[in-house]
């Protein structure tokens, strides 16, 4: 079956960049996401990485896809305290069934001064 | 571009009741799913639906029900409500590969 695991905390000191890692099981897996959640808010797109790519950048954040491994990592350069919340990485198998979204526990990251 | 809207935000019911949620998607966007976040079992997939069929189904008792209108907006039902039913429902669309949350109705049930 599917299944998503992260770990549950990262703290780092602010301008410092975070990683934040993910395993996942499903070989059908298509698209990998990235959910940014703050305190009683729903769930921020911050980015999503098609499976067939092995990178990709979009201004502070970068995504790295080890297919082989099923391990996928977000990466926040120059981390600063608004950068504060939960981190959630989720995957869908994609065709009919990207509207299913299977998410990890989330990565609680908190960046002190 | 508004984004998606959930309405009530906030909810309060006694166990026995039930209750009904509702979620307006992203204009354009034809994919409305449901999700269930609760702090024990973290973020789980209720159902989809897609131009008013339910395409895709979560592992949820069949006191969960929803349906899609023809505008594309979703309701969610829940019958009997029970304690665990607290939580917050999260709504979400997408007209492709990405889904956009709405800011969730926190359920508490007495």
């Amino acid at each position: 079956g599917e299944d998503v695991e992260q770990s549950l905390f990262l703290s780092v000191r602010e301008g410092d960049s975070s990683v934040i890692n993910c395993t996942y099981t499903d070989s059908s897996s298509t698209y990998l996401y990235w959910y940014k959640q703050e305190p009683g808010a729903g769930l921020q797109l911050l980015t999503y990485i098609f499976s067939n790519m092995d990178m990709k950048q979009d201004q502070r954040l970068t995504v790295l896809l080890n297919k082989k491994d099923k391990h996928l990592s977000l990466r926040i350069a120059d981390t600063q305290t608004g950068d504060s919340a939960i981190y959630f990485c989720a995957e869908s198998a994609g065709g009919t069934s990207y509207g299913k979204l299977t998410f990890g526990q989330g990565t609680i990251l908190t960046v002190h001064p | 571009k508004a984004g998606v809207t959930q309405t009530p935000r906030y909810l309060i019911k006694t166990r026995g009741q039930q209750v009904t949620l509702s979620c307006s998607p992203i204009s354009g966007h034809r994919s409305v799913s449901w999700y269930q976040q609760t702090p024990g079992q973290g973020l789980q997939f209720l159902f989809e639906y897609f131009s008013e069929t339910q395409r895709n189904k979560g592992n949820f008792p069949g006191r969960f029900s929803g349906r899609q209108f023809s505008n594309s907006r979703s309701e969610m039902n829940v019958s009997t409500l029970e304690l665990g039913d607290s939580a917050l429902y999260l709504c979400a669309s997408s007209r492709d590969t990405e889904q956009f949350f709405g800011p969730g109705t926190r359920l508490t049930v007495l």
